[in-house]
């Protein structure tokens, strides 16, 4: 499986927009960019996927680079409730293995 | 509408025991799957299922077995526990396999092996 890389930690402020990045260098045409974040004690929650096109819902965007070397989690207003570390996963088409790295620790100060 | 339900939220075994971790889900999801997580570390996939009377292994399946009676279940068995087990579980499920589709997680079962 493809690997990606994340900064081990992040820091942000209340209300404010929050990037998060995923380097994936070695992505192939068929795989999916997943992204997942884990609050404390809790299991892993779904926020988004993409393949080539930028992606909205009601909880983040994605943004896709144009060669797919890369990905943004983009969070508009962070609360402190999106603490929590996200993870940035591949996952080929079709593939039943979802493979976690160690993600992003997200801290949100008041 | 429960989701993923897992069973029990704690356990504490004695090296040799044995023990199920339950797991069900109300969704009708066809994909089902064990992860376990330690301290510091993401996931890693145990073992999973694309529906019932189909199972096969993830990256970590050494030590566990599963079996999937029915499209609701998927137990996961520790048959002679070990301090390496000691871990936080959990189950997730999916509408599909070989879907790109949202993966639904339980809350976890941590379990401590002495």
């Amino acid at each position: 499986d493809a690997k990606t890389t994340q900064p081990n930690s992040m820091e942000s402020n209340e209300e404010e927009p929050v990037h998060l990045p995923c380097n994936h260098s070695t992505i192939s045409g068929t795989d999916y960019i997943h992204w997942y974040r884990q609050l404390p004690s809790q299991g892993p929650e779904y926020v988004i996927h993409g393949l080539t096109s930028n992606v909205n819902n009601r909880m983040a965007s994605l943004a896709i680079a144009e060669d797919r070397k890369s990905s943004t989690l983009i969070l508009h207003r962070a609360t402190l409730r999106d603490a929590a570390v996200y993870y940035c996963i591949l996952n080929q088409g079709g593939s039943e293995k979802l493979v976690f790295g160690k993600g992003t620790k997200l801290t949100v100060n008041p | 509408n429960a989701g993923v339900t897992q069973t029990p939220k704690f356990q504490v075994l004695k090296t040799g025991q044995s023990m199920t971790l339950q797991c069900a889900q109300d969704m009708n999801h066809e994909y089902m799957s064990w992860y376990r997580q330690d301290p510091g570390m993401g996931l890693r996939l145990i073992h999973y299922s694309v529906g019932a009377g189909i199972t096969d292994q993830g990256e970590v399946p050494n030590g566990y077995n599963v079996s999937r009676s029915t499209t609701e279940d998927f137990p996961l068995r520790l048959l002679l526990a070990a301090p390496s087990q000691t871990s936080v579980y959990f189950c997730a499920s999916k509408l599909q396999g070989g879907s790109v589709g949202e993966l639904f997680f339980g809350e976890g079962s941590r379990l401590t092996v002495l």
